[in-house]
């Protein structure tokens, strides 16, 4: 596509339920990576792609949060037995290929509030 | 932390005027890149300077780095009030596989 989808835009879910959110990249961005933004502050790395293996998965907050990517396509990250401080912007971002010259290209989020 | 510093986190100025805002951080780099985000949606790239670069102009925003100094700034000149938004440095350490370290950004307003 032309530029990166994620999906949902908005999810309320109860706390201790699963979410699953959806990424899609720029076509032959071979490199993808999530973060999670909570009101108000900075961005906290969460995860990164290259192809549909993982060499940085060290952002990841705990064994609850789990992410794959199928290929150079489609990434999604779950979260098990969601708790309220998971409520947060999840924003995913593609490139090119890694340590790229030409920036990340953004999602628009994932807004997840967890009641 | 590793993760940059913006300053100021607010700043607020009337149409016309200049803004300037600045990034710290505190390792080697890269590159240095700023990014704009609007009402806590996605972030749009600005611009990207690197290592061996002292400064590089795109349209009304000029950035400047100082490796010395490990600091960078971005200004916008004659300001507009579509360029309120909050304003993200990010540096790539270039030994972490493409992760970008983000700041906690500034706020720009742009009064009418």
């Amino acid at each position: 596509g032309a530029g990166v989808s994620q999906s949902p835009s908005n999810k309320v879910t109860e706390k201790g339920k699963d979410v699953e959110l959806r990424c899609d990249p720029i076509s032959g961005h071979t490199a993808l990576y999530w973060y999670r933004q909570r009101l108000g502050q900075g961005l906290e790395f969460l995860i990164y792609f290259q192809g549909n293996s993982a060499p940085d998965k060290s952002g990841l907050p705990s064994d609850r949060f789990s992410a794959e990517r199928t290929g150079e396509s489609v990434s999604t990250l779950t979260i098990q037995r969601t708790q309220q401080e998971d409520s947060a912007v999840y924003l995913c971002a593609s490139s090119p290929r890694p340590l790229s010259d030409y920036g990340y290209t953004f999602g628009s989020g994932t807004r997840l509030t967890v009641v | 932390s590793q993760q940059g510093e913006e300053d100021p986190q607010a700043l607020s100025i009337q149409e016309g005027e200049n803004a300037t805002m600045n990034c710290s951080y505190k390792t080697s780099i890269n590159n240095l890149q700023w990014y704009r985000q609007n009402s806590g949606r996605g972030l749009v790239h600005l611009i990207l300077i690197r290592s061996n670069e002292r400064e590089k102009h795109s349209g009304r925003l000029r950035v400047t780095l100082d490796t010395s100094k490990k600091s960078s700034s971005l200004l916008i000149t004659a300001s507009r009030a579509a360029d309120t938004a909050s304003y993200f440095c990010a540096y790539d350490r270039g030994s972490t596989l493409g992760r970008l370290y983000f700041g906690r950004g500034t706020q720009l307003t742009v009064w009418p």
